[in-house]
């Protein structure tokens, strides 16, 4: 089975600080996935990777980076948490385009 | 761009009886994919089903099954005989064919409860 594993499952940070989010997936997938899940607003897309060393932005990027130095690993960055941060986080991977898309089980940051 | 519409924030289903999840997109597109999946209290979102924009026919999926409308742009869920364990957050999502690694555009969600 293929297991996307998000470091943390709670996380409480404080305003101003510099926040990682890290995901780990062990079938040598290509593609990696942020998301951001908000009550009334879904899924949105926050930056993406189609390979090691490569991001692509998506809908949301403003306050974020990421960096994807192995290909297991993908990092979701908030260089100064604001509160509007304050949200549910979800990895995913996938093999390539054609393939289904595996989501780790969340990250819930509270930024006080 | 593409977007993914669900109209029904909440539904509630009795066990043992169906109930459908609707889903319109907007696309100009002619090649792509649509899902539908389930995130349960635990979180872990599960893929529930797949439809090639290419293929007629409906895909099911044990109790699980969708209705796709490719000319109306829609792509409902159904799912038949209820069960406890459907109660879930399901989202329906796009993703474009047309071009390689695309990601998949998803919708607000409808949270499923299941009466007893």
């Amino acid at each position: 089975d293929v297991k996307v594993t998000q470091s943390s499952r709670y996380l409480v940070k404080r305003t101003g600080e510099k926040v990682f989010l890290e995901c780990v997936q062990d079938m040598d997938h290509e593609n990696m996935f942020w998301y951001r899940q908000d009550p009334g607003l879904g899924l949105r897309l926050i930056y993406f990777s189609y390979d090691v060393k490569m991001k692509e932005k998506g809908d949301i990027p403003e306050g974020y980076s990421v960096s994807r130095e192995k290909k297991e690993r993908f990092s979701l960055i908030l260089e100064s948490a604001s509160t509007n941060q304050t949200s549910m986080y979800l990895c995913a991977s996938r093999t390539d385009y054609n393939s289904p898309l595996h989501f780790g089980n969340g990250t819930r940051l509270t930024v006080t | 761009a593409q977007t993914v519409t669900q109209s029904q924030p909440e539904m509630s289903v009795q066990e043992a009886e169906t109930v459908t999840l609707s889903c319109t997109y907007d696309t100009s597109e002619s090649d792509y994919y649509l899902f539908w999946y389930k995130q349960p209290p635990s979180r872990q979102m599960i893929l529930v089903i797949r439809q090639e924009a290419y293929k007629q026919q409906n895909a099911t999926e044990n109790r699980f099954s969708v209705n796709f409308q490719k000319a109306a742009k829609s792509f409902s869920l159904k799912i038949s005989d209820s069960q406890l364990g459907d109660a879930a957050m399901y989202f329906c999502a796009y993703r474009s064919g047309s071009s390689g690694n695309t990601p998949l555009v998803f919708g607000k969600g409808t949270r499923l409860s299941v009466i007893a």
